[in-house]
């Protein structure tokens, strides 16, 4: 199985801050990797799929960079409503596991 | 409106049987790909189940292997989940989420049902 490591497993950030999550998997994934955010009570919703493709209707302060093994998430200028749990999945084979997430807080 | 609904949530005990269901509804249900992916209390996500849209395909996470079973019946529009022997360790949201395939990569979770809860207990 593939194993995804998040790092770190949380942060304090302020509004407006660039914030950057890592991904790291434990064999080469090419580009097949999603991030997901996901908020108390609710289900996850995706970000970012194939490492770097933005998903419909998620505003340009979101990015994802990478390839192979290591992956990132940046937000440019963090927002309120962007305090959440992010993420990320390999969809390279089976099973699909996702890291351990990381929880972005206010500071 | 995509719209997937989870259901057949509960308390079981341990070693017990439980089945979930999956509703689906303002897509062509056949034509994808569905998913169980499972959050315990406080914890973070697991994939545990993928069944392709004939079901002709199917795959399940180590920790459930032999114990749960995935099935669709695609003239109802919806996606099950047979759990058997079941454990403490099992105790989570079930989401079921439908899989979306945009180019040679780009392949995600792009629906999510709300989430039923199941509690092993005695």
């Amino acid at each position: 199985d593939i194993h995804m490591t998040q790092s770190p497993s949380s942060l304090s950030a302020s509004v407006g801050d660039r914030v950057t999550i890592t991904c790291r998997a434990s064999q080469s994934i090419s580009n097949f990797l999603v991030w997901y955010q996901q908020k108390p009570g609710k289900a996850p919703r995706v970000l970012i799929y194939g490492a770097s493709t933005l998903h419909s209707g998620v505003p340009s302060r979101f990015s994802g960079g990478g390839s192979g093994t290591d992956f990132t998430l940046t937000i440019t200028s963090l927002q309120p409503e962007d305090f959440a749990t992010y993420y990320c999945q390999h969809n390279y084979n089976t099973p699909r596991t996702f890291g351990q997430g990381t929880m972005v807080e206010i500071k | 409106e995509v719209q997937l609904v989870e259901s057949g949530g509960g308390l079981v005990q341990p070693g017990g049987s439980l089945r979930l269901s999956c509703a689906a509804s303002g897509f062509t249900f056949s034509r994808y790909s569905m998913n169980w992916v499972r959050q315990a209390p406080g914890k973070g996500l697991e994939w545990i189940s993928y069944v392709n849209g004939d079901s002709s395909s199917i795959n399940y996470a180590g920790s459930v292997w032999g114990r749960f079973t995935i099935s669709r019946d695609n003239a109802k529009n919806s996606l099950y989940l047979q759990m058997n022997s079941l454990r403490a360790e099992d105790t989570a949201v079930y989401y079921c989420a439908r899989d979306l395939l945009l180019g040679s990569s780009g392949l995600f979770l792009d629906s999510w049902g709300q989430g039923t809860l199941v509690t092993v207990s005695s």
